[in-house]
């Protein structure tokens, strides 16, 4: 079946550890995004990429860094530097084009501790 | 630049009652516009879109839409709800000169027995 994948589901960390949220999707789409929901602020866009090696910050990318090597993966790193990262994290990805849908992952839930 | 508002942050509903969730834009320029459901710690889901052509969209699970232009509208509806759709429902736009998706804050459906 194709999709994407997010990994883990719930995430622990300490203060102050950086850590790496998974996402791949076998739908051969070009366009990965990484968002950031927290309750009753609906998702803020954190990284997108629209070509592998090349992405873009989103509206809030201070604390976070990404990668795209391949196709198939967008991971995702939390530093330290992200001053409140306990969230819930989606992973989506599309067709390249504006005007088509974005699919998306089941999330991670971090916490930081 | 785009926006959405999304006016409702809770509907409470009966079961087998009609609901409508609202969903109004801003954008100076032509829009794409788009639906999703949300389940509980899960990714989101696409339930209907309207790219062009006819204003009156369906969708899955008995949901349809109307794009209204000209009162920058999107508003979601069902005519009998059932206690399966509770969930948080997102509306989102997107453009067609290379801007990504803006989500708004999403409006929690609850269908109550």
């Amino acid at each position: 079946d194709g999709g994407i994948t997010q990994s883990p589901k719930y995430l622990f960390r300490k203060e102050g550890q950086n850590v790496t949220l998974s996402c791949e999707q076998n739908l051969n789409h070009d366009a990965m995004y990484w968002y950031r929901q927290d309750p009753g602020q609906g998702l803020r866009l954190i990284y997108y990429s629209q070509i592998v090696n090349d992405f873009q910050k989103g509206d809030i990318a201070e604390g976070y860094s990404v990668s795209r090597e391949k196709k198939e993966s967008f991971p995702l790193t939390v530093t330290s530097a992200q001053k409140n990262p306990t969230a819930f994290y989606l992973c989506a990805s599309s067709i390249s084009g504006v005007n088509n849908e974005q699919f998306f992952g089941p999330g991670t839930r971090l916490t930081v501790l | 630049a785009q926006s959405v508002t999304q006016l409702d942050s809770q509907v409470p509903v009966f079961e087998e009652a009609p609901v409508e969730l609202r969903c109004n834009y801003s954008s100076s320029v032509s829009v794409y516009l788009f639906w999703y459901v949300q389940y509980p710690n899960q990714g989101l889901q696409l339930l209907l879109k309207y790219l062009s052509g006819s204003t009156l969209v369906k969708g899955i699970n008995g949901f349809e839409a109307e794009f209204n232009k000209s009162q920058t509208s999107f508003h979601l509806r069902k005519p009998s709800v059932h206690i399966s759709d509770t969930a948080e429902y997102f509306c989102a736009v997107s453009g067609n000169y290379g801007q990504n998706f803006v989500f708004g804050p999403g409006t929690r459906l609850s269908v109550l027995p």
